[in-house]
């Protein structure tokens, strides 16, 4: 089942802008991650954040969780050509005792120079 | 550096075959999982395992098996192909513990059942 729901689908965005991207879920959870996945390529970690955490800052990276609202957001500062990727966010749920993580769809994101 | 190889990027089978995805894993993790991933639809667990010979089934589990004699080896199967289940397939390991650890992903296995 999925777990994670992001927003927008897809976002473009020029070299130097911000770039957000959100994140809900259904279920209580114990951690949230992020990660980003180059065209053709696997799936690499940027980020995670505990439930009981607000707010996590990784570089350009930030980090928000909200759990009265059973979301998180991502913000990207300052973007690259290279942040175009694909970025999901994955949670474990409290009820999971295996931890396994529930991927959402996904946020397409395309930086033009 | 962690690294988690398939050994296949793109394959060809056709209906009916039985076909093998390979996985291995250089880190010494204890969990390893395999996905597939879809279009709109994220990724999605098919199977994984907390330890060697120890498997469990994921959200999609139907049509496929899994195989893991080596630590650090996780193996896919499909029992007998068929076009549904063309798809992207990508495996990935962890240390042993619950959803507080990151994953490491491979390239993917590119699957085109014909």
């Amino acid at each position: 089942s999925q777990q994670g729901e992001e927003d927008p689908q897809a976002l473009s965005i020029q070299e130097g802008e911000n770039a957000t991207m959100n994140c809900s879920y259904k279920t209580s959870i114990n951690n949230l991650q992020w990660y980003r996945q180059n065209s053709g390529r696997g799936l690499v970690h940027l980020i995670l954040i505990r439930s009981n955490e607000r707010e996590k800052h990784s570089g350009r990276l930030r980090v928000t969780l909200d759990t009265s609202k059973k979301s998180s957001s991502l913000l990207i500062t300052a973007s690259r050509a290279a942040d175009t990727a694909s970025y999901f966010c994955a949670t474990d749920a409290i009820y999971d005792s295996w931890g396994k993580l529930q991927f959402g769809a996904g946020t397409q994101v395309v930086v033009t120079p | 550096d962690v690294k988690v190889t398939q050994s296949s990027r793109y394959l060809v089978k056709r209906t009916g075959e039985k076909v093998f995805l390979e996985c291995v894993q250089d880190m010494d993790h204890e969990n390893m999982f395999w996905y597939r991933q879809d279009p709109g639809l994220g990724l999605r667990l098919i199977y994984f395992s907390y330890d060697v010979k120890m498997k469990e089934k994921g959200d999609i589990p139907e049509g496929y098996s899994v195989s893991r004699e080596k630590k650090e080896r996780f193996s896919l199967i499909l029992e007998s192909a068929s076009t549904n289940q063309t798809s992207m397939y990508l495996c990935a390991s962890s240390p042993s513990g619950t959803g507080n650890q990151p994953q490491h992903f491979g390239d993917g296995t590119r699957l085109s059942i014909l």
